[in-house]
Order: C-alpha cells, then sequence, then structure tokens
C-alpha cells in the first residue's frame, strides 16, 4: 500500500527556470494538501485542492506560484521565475474527504535548490 | 504572539527517560489537536491526534489537551534512542492546520 508519493526528491533551478513538483496521494484520498518548510521553520501551508479544485490558496504567494490536481495524474505545484528565496523543501499531504482533513499523510518532500 | 508556540530545543535526554514536549497556542477557536514526528530529510508522521481537550495514550505515547490553559503536550515513555528526531505540534479548528516550529529531541543512548 504505497504511501503518498513526491517527485523529484531534490531540484536544482538557476534563477529564473521554472519549477515542478509532482505529488501522488495515497490510493483512495482525493485531498491534496502542499506546505513549505524553510530552515529552522515550520510547515507553512500553501494550497489545498481537491480533484480539478482548489479549495484553499490562501498560504500560496500570489505571483509565479500555481497550483493543480487534474482529473487524471499527480498534483502539480508550479514555480515560475524562481528565486533563492522559493529554496526551502516542499511537501505534499493526503486525506481521503474533508472529513478527515485533520489526519493527513505526508510525502517525502522535494527540496528544491535555487542557484 | 504566535498562534503556535513551540521550544525549539534541542532536548538531549537519557535512553529510558520520560519525555515531555509542549506547545502553547493563542487561539481559542482551535479544535483538533495533533503531534508530528519528522525524521531528519524525512516527511512528517502523524503520531497522536486528539479532538477537544483530555488524553489520549497509544503505546508509549500520551497526548494531553488543556485547553482551558491552551497548552498541549506529548510523553514519550522508555524513550529509546529511534525516538530522536523533530516533533511538530499542529492544530486545527477545521479547515486548515498549523504547525508549531517543532523540538528537536536527542535521545542519548
Amino acid at each position: 500500500n504505497a504511501g503518498v508519493m513526491q517527485n523529484p526528491r531534490h531540484l536544482v533551478r538557476r534563477r529564473g527556470q521554472e519549477a515542478r513538483l509532482r505529488c501522488s496521494p495515497m490510493k483512495g484520498h482525493s485531498h491534496v494538501y502542499w506546505y513549505r518548510q524553510l530552515p529552522e521553520e515550520g510547515l507553512k501551508f500553501m494550497v489545498y485542492l481537491q480533484k480539478e479544485n482548489i479549495i484553499d490558496e490562501s498560504g500560496m504567494p500570489k505571483e509565479r506560484f500555481s497550483a493543480e490536481f487534474p482529473k487524471e495524474g499527480p498534483s502539480i505545484l508550479r514555480i515560475q521565475q524562481v528565486v533563492r528565496g522559493d529554496s526551502a523543501a516542499y511537501f505534499c499531504a493526503s486525506s481521503p474527504g474533508r472529513a478527515e482533513h485533520n489526519e493527513q499523510f505526508f510525502g517525502p518532500g522535494t527540496r528544491l535548490t535555487v542557484l | 504572539q504566535k498562534e503556535v508556540e513551540q521550544d525549539p530545543g534541542p532536548l538531549s535526554v537519557p535512553e529510558g527517560a520520560i519525555v515531555s514536549l509542549n506547545c502553547t497556542y493563542s487561539n481559542s477557536a482551535f479544535q483538533y489537536f495533533m503531534w508530528y514526528r519528522q525524521y531528519s530529510r524525512k516527511g512528517p508522521e502523524l503520531l497522536m491526534y486528539t479532538y477537544s481537550s483530555g488524553n489520549k495514550e497509544d503505546g508509549r505515547f500520551t497526548a494531553q489537551v488543556d485547553k482551558s490553559s491552551k497548552y498541549i503536550s506529548l510523553f514519550i515513555r522508555d524513550s529509546q534512542p529511534s525516538d530522536s528526531a523533530t516533533y511538530l505540534c499542529a492544530m486545527s479548528p477545521y479547515d486548515k492546520i498549523i504547525f508549531g516550529k517543532g523540538t528537536r529531541l536527542h535521545i542519548l543512548p
């Protein structure tokens, strides 16, 4: 029973390039959450998605960041024109549904380094 | 005042000791309280999940919530070197989880 899958595990980009982070939720889970973790900081909520819907994007920066969770395939967190301050660990979590929102299962994370 | 406060540590205790980890919070709307364990370079793992005030026990782990004091605790009995990790408290009114910064715990063999 595979858990939450994220790829790539490590991603290096130069300033100005695009970063695409992928997340496949646990089997049977239809809700996905993205978090960012900076060194010595806690997890910060970014966005909450259901299949084909963005439920809550109040934690997403207004520019350069976008997320989607299509009907088929993984959820994608996209960062355009990356800057050094985007370097962080990005975690995806999933839950079976909204009622189980507080029981989120996390993936291993993608560590983004911007040169 | 931050919504969730957690001492970052590090906290070092000898193997076999009882560990006490704590968080305070300011938002009285929080109803759900969680503890996550995160090993270095890994994703957080849900350890304990409680609703409202009270105690919950699971093996060597006990979670306590005191809503009147806005204070939650995680106790680890008979601590093992494998318990060495960062422990994150988390809480939610319903639809958004707020995490503490985490406490780094070292269990000394």
